[in-house]
């Protein structure tokens, strides 16, 4: 059973709007989230994160929001831009197995000019 | 800084014969992880080692072994490759927040 799950498999939107990536998960015990962003024939580098207890970190066009109750996050780019368009995934860390990542699926972005 | 560093970039194997990913870290960092990517699937740990010394099995090690050389190296070995472990394998590694991880570029492995 997917721990975390990102239900769009992909996402396109216009150069200079906001582009929202979403990802749920089913473990409660997850303390703590991460979004990677992976461009083709590289390994995925870290963008953002957020604790468990809070609702909102930002970080520049970056933003993450945590809702606990409904065990839900979203990542917002505001103004999404062409350099954006990657595979973007979700992650939580496992505290009792050594802190491995639990990743989603991921959401390829496309952010067209 | 290099980060983490893995080698080879890209092999093909027939089935049944075997070969080591290498990876290294020059962060100083505790725990170093192997994991595989295969489509619409996100990346699965197969080992990760704690610290020096240390190594645990993940969601997939089946067919793999590891081994943590000292604490800047952590090889992930296939001893029989089989069409199954057609993937790309990246590394990573974290220091003392145990939260994010760094990751390597990734080894590109085809079994044919």
């Amino acid at each position: 059973d997917q721990q975390v799950k990102q239900n769009s498999p992909s996402l396109s939107v216009q150069e200079g709007r906001i582009s929202i990536l979403n990802c749920d998960y089913t473990n409660s015990m997850f303390d703590y989230f991460l979004w990677y962003k992976k461009y083709p024939a590289e390994g995925p580098t870290f963008l953002i994160s957020i604790s468990s207890i809070k609702d909102k970190n930002e970080d520049g066009r970056f933003t993450v929001f945590l809702n606990k109750s409904a065990k839900h996050l979203s990542l917002h780019i505001v103004p999404s831009q062409p350099g954006d368009s990657a595979v973007y995934f979700c992650a939580s860390p496992q505290r009792n197995a050594g802190n491995m990542l639990t990743f989603g699926g991921g959401t390829r972005l496309m952010v067209k000019p | 800084n290099a980060g983490v560093t893995q080698t080879p970039k890209f092999q093909v194997l027939k089935t049944g014969q075997s070969m080591t990913l290498q990876c290294a870290q020059d962060m100083n960092h505790n725990s170093m992880y192997w994991y595989r990517q295969d489509p619409g699937m996100g990346l699965r740990l197969i080992y990760y080692s704690a610290s020096e010394g240390t190594t645990d099995k993940g969601e997939v090690p089946n067919g793999y072994n590891v081994s943590r050389l000292n604490k800047r190296e952590f090889s992930l070995r296939l001893e029989s490759a089989a069409p199954s472990q057609t993937s790309v394998y990246f590394c990573a590694s974290s220091g003392s927040s145990y939260n994010e991880q760094f990751f390597g570029p990734g080894t590109r492995l085809t079994v044919l």
